[in-house]
């Protein structure tokens, strides 16, 4: 079963737009982290952000996270057509060994 | 490109058959995981093996088995095929004590016929 859900399940903007994709999850974690799926195969992970921090940075990327609202949110800004992806929120408990990861969100970008 | 290979790529099987996937670590990676991602989800948490012992399992049944070897390649075995069981496999490495973040192969795409 999956951890919890991602909001929007789509989106399209124009490239140049900020895109902004939502996680939601049930359980208490050590952290949580975003991969980008191209095409249906391998996934990248993209950002890590701990339980104990609030906001995280990469480049064009901005994670924020509210443990006390069980969720967290992607932004990208400055979109381009190549950040057409499925993006996955994945959260990692106590047992760090195991990540779960949410329904994805289906990223396009029009040119 | 993550370093993490697997084999095949595509595999068509029928059902009550067996398939093993295979799956090379990137180098320095000691810890690998499996997932299944059916189509249109996201992946979902098989097994990972550390030093070839299974060190933690998910909610899928013994028919689901693997092995890792002392390079740390791995092989996720699949007995018994059932039709639900066609979904795309990725394995992931990971290096000891960093076992947070993950490196996923291209995965193999199974369809159970």
């Amino acid at each position: 079963s999956q951890q919890g859900e991602e909001d929007p399940q789509a989106l399209s903007i124009q490239e140049g737009e900020n895109a902004t994709m939502n996680c939601s999850y049930k359980t208490s974690i050590n952290n949580l982290q975003w991969y980008r799926q191209n095409s249906g195969r391998g996934l990248v992970h993209l950002i890590l952000i701990r339980s104990n921090e609030r906001e995280k940075h990469s480049g064009r990327l901005r994670v924020t996270l509210d443990t006390s609202k069980k969720s967290s949110s992607l932004l990208i800004t400055a979109s381009r057509a190549a950040d057409t992806a499925s993006y996955f929120c994945a959260t990692a408990g106590d047992s760090s060994y195991k990540l779960i990861f949410g329904s994805g969100t289906r990223l396009l970008v029009r040119p | 490109e993550t370093g993490v290979t697997q084999s095949p790529t595509h595999l068509i099987k029928t059902r009550g058959q067996q398939v093993t996937l295979r799956c090379s670590s990137q180098s320095g990676h000691n810890t690998v995981s499996w997932y299944q991602q059916a189509l249109g989800q996201g992946p979902q948490f098989i097994f990972q093996y550390y030093r070839e012992e299974e060190n933690g399992r998910g909610n899928f049944p013994p028919r689901f088995s693997g092995l890792q070897f002392p390079n740390y390649s791995s092989e996720l075995n699949v007995n018994a095929l059932e039709l639900d069981d066609s979904a795309l496999y990725l394995c992931a490495s990971s290096s000891r004590g960093h076992e947070e973040k993950l490196f996923f192969g291209s995965g193999t795409q199974l369809s159970v016929l």
